[in-house]
């Protein structure tokens, strides 16, 4: 089963914001991760948040964890249309990182 | 440096063949990852190394897959009589694995064809 869910599709008008929810099963994971990435390029690692935090902000991200609900977002302020790409949360309980399936974000005009 | 490299980039070979991938981390990077990420999903762990030691290994790794990181800084990654279903990205990853902080950064994979 998947340890990390998150919803497949996000449609959002350039210029909004946009909110990618996931939510993960290990609550021993230290750290909580959002990555990037675009057609044919590698994962890009966008921020990450330690458990002990309930909030990380970085330019336009907004990182909001909710550790009791297990619920991990990423706000992306300001949608761009180069924000278009597959945004991955992922857990880390020990040593490798558990990835959910992927938030293909679509950026309308 | 400007971070991990792969190669191939791409790979297709014929069902039975074995095929080698190669990954060059971070420089001062001690750890090292391999994922493996088949369409319309995320990656999957499948091993990782700190210097040379290989110290995980995941059930998805079967015994036609070997890893190797012979002297701690580039590894690769084997596949024997290779199948239909090891068509996928493959993705390498280093670390440095300091207290309190593990942040992987990925290459940009080899993604294998088997035909």
């Amino acid at each position: 089963g998947e340890d990390v869910e998150q919803s497949l599709f996000l449609s959002v008008r350039e210029g909004d914001s946009s909110v990618i929810n996931c939510t993960y099963t290990d609550s021993s994971s230290t750290y909580l991760y959002w990555y990037k990435q675009e057609p044919g390029a590698g994962l890009q690692l966008l921020t990450y948040i330690f458990s002990n935090m309930d909030m990380k902000q970085d330019q336009r991200l907004t990182v909001l964890l909710n550790k009791k609900d297990k619920h991990l977002s990423l706000r992306i302020a300001d949608t761009q249309t180069g924000d278009s790409a597959i945004y991955f949360c992922a857990e880390r309980p020990i040593n490798e990182i558990i990835f959910g399936k992927g938030t293909r974000l679509h950026i309308l005009p | 440096d400007t971070g991990v490299s792969q190669n191939p980039r791409h790979k297709i070979t014929k069902r039975g063949q074995n095929v080698t991938f190669r990954c060059d981390p971070i420089s001062e990077h001690n750890r090292l990852y391999w994922y493996r990420q088949t369409l319309g999903q995320g990656p999957e762990f499948l091993t990782y190394f700190q210097n040379e030691a290989q110290l995980e290994k995941s059930r998805l790794l079967s015994d036609r897959f070997s890893a190797e990181r012979p002297k701690g800084s580039f590894s690769t990654l084997e596949i024997q009589r290779t199948e239909q279903g090891d068509s996928a990205m493959y993705l390498c990853a280093s670390s440095l694995a300091v207290l309190g902080g593990n942040e992987q950064f990925f290459g940009p994979g080899t993604r294998l064809t088997v035909l």
